[in-house]
């Protein structure tokens, strides 16, 4: 699976929209990038997963860049249950591929 | 679905004793996974099975260290014996092949004195 670079932390304040950025520019054609959040003391959830159209869901936007060598999570109106750490993942889909974490960036969301 | 299921959710061990983690997965999911988290490494994947059969064990950091999956809604990973460096957060997680998402369980912290 290609690797990933993530910032080790981020602010946010409340209300505001939290973009996370992560890079992946050793992406290969058939893999797909994934975000999953930890908040504290529970394991990790699933937030969001695209190949190379933008994504939305009820949680979250996931915006890849052209090339695909980048992607941003963006959480619209960042609240203070948001606060975790996020996880982004490259690997591909199909068949029964191993999940990797790396470190991820802890969010942090300010009142 | 009452999601991935794993017990005991606290365990407090002394050194030397054999301890036994479970983990029972989401009905149908046939990919199974074991992490281990600590602040110092974050979280590590130990195993993963696939329909039962482990496919990757390059994370399980000894011989003391054991996983077994004996049918599709099971799953133990054992320790023994156990060592202090061994107390951490155990997750385990379940995911269907052609799924997107991988579920985790409430994970089990595990203190080793």
């Amino acid at each position: 699976d290609a690797k990933t670079t993530q910032p080790p932390s981020m602010d946010c304040a409340e209300g505001r929209a939290a973009n996370l950025p992560c890079n992946h520019s050793t992406i290969s054609g058939n893999e797909y990038v994934y975000w999953y959040r930890q908040i504290h003391s529970q394991g990790p959830q699933y937030i969001i997963h695209g190949l190379k159209n933008n994504e939305t869901n009820e949680m979250a936007s996931l915006i890849i860049t052209e090339d695909r060598k980048s992607s941003t999570l963006i959480l619209p109106h960042a609240t203070l249950r948001d606060t975790a750490v996020y996880y982004c993942i490259v690997r591909v889909k199909e068949g029964a591929q191993k999940l990797v974490f790396g470190q991820g960036t802890r969010l942090t969301i300010n009142p | 679905d009452a999601g991935v299921i794993q017990s005991p959710r606290h365990e407090v061990t002394e050194m030397g004793q054999e301890v036994t983690l479970r983990c029972k997965p989401i009905s149908g999911h046939n990919s199974l996974f074991w992490y281990r988290q600590t602040m110092m490494r974050g979280l590590e994947l130990l195993i993963y099975f696939n329909n039962n059969v482990p496919i990757d064990d390059s994370g399980m950091p000894e011989d003391r260290f054991s996983a077994k999956m004996p049918n599709a809604s099971f799953s133990t990973l054992k320790i023994q014996p156990s060592e202090p460096r061994d107390s951490a957060v155990y997750f385990c997680a379940s995911r269907r092949d052609r799924g997107n998402e991988a579920f985790f369980g409430q994970g089990t912290r595990l203190t080793v004195v």
